[in-house]
């Protein structure tokens, strides 16, 4: 199975601030990779799939770049909506996996 | 708008059958773009795939599950179930069911767009 890891383990930022995540997939995944992000007591919700490609209703701040092992996904000006746990996630072969996560928190 | 809502029972004990199924409403379950799937989070612990599901009854499960895990799909229901086998505390969580466009070319969006609210089911005595 594809190991995802994800980078840091924990982020603090201040409001405002730009905000960027790590996510390394144990192989070539191309670009099937999707981001999440999981608050507190709600659902995780998709905000980047195809590596890059912003989920409907995502807010453009939210940016998804990389392909084959090495991804990034960047916040631009973090808001205080967006502390939360953020999750990478590969398609690319089955089973599929998750990282770790990352949590973004208040600085 | 899709919505999709768990039901199933909260405890189990251990040994027994975890059995949860998620409920479709403003949608349909017979799209050939979706699959539908199960991922769970234990506490402490972050998001594990379990399963998923095409309308069809083809079924893609982890393989560290796959000997005790169970998807099925009830189309006229507009549903589909987990069945899992044998609990421990181990399998103690929050289940979500999903939907999921990742393994079908044809999904507008790939990934997995609509999520459940989620239960929690504790495995204790």
């Amino acid at each position: 199975e594809i190991v995802m890891t994800q980078s840091p383990a924990t982020l603090s930022v201040s409001p405002g601030e730009r905000g960027t995540l790590s996510c390394r997939a144990s192989q070539n995944i191309n670009s099937n990779l999707a981001w999440y992000q999981h608050q507190p007591g709600q659902a995780p919700r998709l905000l980047i799939y195809d590596a890059s490609t912003r989920a409907s209703g995502i807010p453009d701040r939210f940016s998804g770049s990389g392909s084959g092992a090495e991804f990034t996904l960047t916040i631009s000006s973090l808001q205080s909506e967006d502390f939360a746990v953020y999750y990478c996630q590969q398609y690319n072969n089955w089973p599929w996996t998750f990282g770790l996560g990352t949590k973004v928190e208040i600085k | 708008q899709l919505q999709l809502q768990e039901s199933g029972p909260g405890l189990v004990k251990p040994s027994e059958t975890l059995s949860l199924t998620c409920s479709l409403s403003g949608g349909s379950i017979t799209s050939d773009s979706y699959y539908w799937g199960w991922i769970r989070q234990s506490p402490g612990r972050g998001l594990e795939w379990i399963g998923n599901i095409y309308y069809t009854g083809s079924t893609n499960y982890n393989p560290s599950l796959k000997s005790r895990v169970y998807i099925s799909v009830a189309t006229s229901k507009k549903s589909f179930s987990l069945s899992l086998r044998a609990v421990t505390a181990a399998d103690t969580g929050v289940y979500y069911c999903v939907r999921d466009g990742a393994a079908v070319v044809t999904a507008p969006t790939a990934g997995m767009d609509v999520w459940g609210k989620g239960t929690t089911v504790i495995v204790s005595t």
